[in-house]
Parts: structure tokens; sequence; C-alpha cells
């Protein structure tokens, strides 16, 4: 049972314009959503986050949206940059207790054209 | 601040045989997570530890267990080898203050490759 689905494999997005990323997930006890970054033969690297409370959260070039209603995350890019191609994971947090145990969707690989 | 150190970084074993992969993680970190990563697929919760203690623990059969040290390193066993245990095994720290997030953040990962 995925519970955090990321259904687009690949995406192809030209330089200088917008990436959006999609999440979807079905728990409706998620509190903290995650976005990693992750380049071949290397460990994922956090990007952003955003609180289940909150609906926007914004850093630099990234922003994270998201939809509760819709259980739904995405992640904007802007401007994107040739080295922003990479593996970007969407992961998130089951409420309550002390555990720090993320689910992560599948991924998709973002590739930006020069 | 040095980050999440991972070793071995490659390792080649036979079937049968076990393994043990070691993390050290940033330093103040009380909290390690490992998980796995096989193609097409994304990261598999393993385990998590937190002050020498397991607190949680994913869908793996009991051939994969871990334990935590005083200092938060944290190490990995895999026995009794299979062809599908190849993958890239992954460590995460996290510094678990309330207020803060829940960030983790991951070293370079083990690459294990069973034959």
């Amino acid at each position: 049972d995925q519970q955090v689905k990321q259904n687009s494999p690949s995406l192809s997005v030209q330089e200088g314009r917008i990436s959006i990323l999609n999440c979807d997930y079905t728990n409706s006890m998620f509190d903290y959503f995650l976005w990693y970054k992750k380049y071949p033969a290397e460990g994922p690297t956090f990007l952003i986050s955003i609180s289940s409370i909150k609906d926007k959260n914004e850093d630099g070039r990234f922003t994270v949206f998201l939809n509760k209603s819709a259980k739904h995350l995405s992640l904007h890019i802007v401007p994107s940059q040739p080295g922003d191609s990479a593996v970007y994971f969407c992961a998130a947090r089951v409420a309550g207790g002390a555990t720090n145990k993320l689910i992560f969707g599948t991924g998709t690989l973002l590739a930006v054209q020069p | 601040k040095a980050g999440v150190t991972q070793t071995p970084r490659y390792l080649i074993k036979t079937r049968g045989q076990q393994v043990t992969l070691s993390c050290s993680p940033i330093s103040g970190h009380r909290s390690v997570s490992w998980y796995q990563q096989t193609p097409g697929q994304g990261l598999q919760f393993l385990f998590e530890y937190f002050s020498e203690t397991q607190r949680n623990k994913g869908n793996f059969p009991g051939r994969f267990s871990g334990r935590q040290f005083s200092n938060s390193r944290s190490e990995m066993n895999v026995s009794t080898l299979e062809l599908g245990d190849s993958a890239l095994y992954l460590c995460a720290s996290s510094l678990v203050a309330r207020g803060l997030g829940y960030e983790q953040y991951f070293g370079p990962g083990t690459r294990l490759t069973v034959t």
C-alpha cells in the first residue's frame, strides 16, 4: 500500500522555466511533509518542508504547496536550472508519538534542458 | 559541522553471508534512521534508533537488525544475505527537538551487491 505517490516518473523542463513536481498521499494522519533531491551515487539532500497546518512554504527558488483537502503536495522550482536535474522525492511523517519515520514516494526524475 | 558518514561505501557479498554497515550521525543528532533503496522503489524505512533504543521498525524480515551506541553511532546488520538484499542502504540523522521540524539528513549510502 503506497501511502505517498509520485505518479510522474519523469519530467523535462527548459532552463529558466518553472518545474512543478507533484505528490499525492492517502494517510490523513501525516503532519509534516518534506522534499528531497537526490543525485546518482549520493544520499538524498533535504530541500524544503511544510507542516500540515500551513499551505505554503517558500525558500529561495523552491516553494512547496499543500492542499490538505485534496491530499496533494507540489514543489515549484522557479527558475529551473540545469543543476536542478536530479531525482526528487516527497516524504511524509505520521503524526503522534516519538517516531521519526518518514514514508517516501518513488521519486520523479527532473531533467532541466539548457 | 561534518555530515552523516557511512562506511563502507561499496560492498560485495555472496548469498548466505552476513554484513554490517556503519553510520556516524551529525554531531548532536540523537536519532538515526535506516532506509533501503532499490531500483524503481522509493526509500523503504528499515528502523529508527534514538538514545540507543529502537523506537520504530519497518516491514522487513528479522534478518535485518540494528543497534545504536552511546555516542549515537549506529550499525545495521543483515544476516543470511539474499540476492534481493542488493540495494543502496541509507542512514539519516535528525535533531529531534520540538519545534524544529522533522528534517532528516542523509549520508551517501552503502551500495551492497549480493552475488
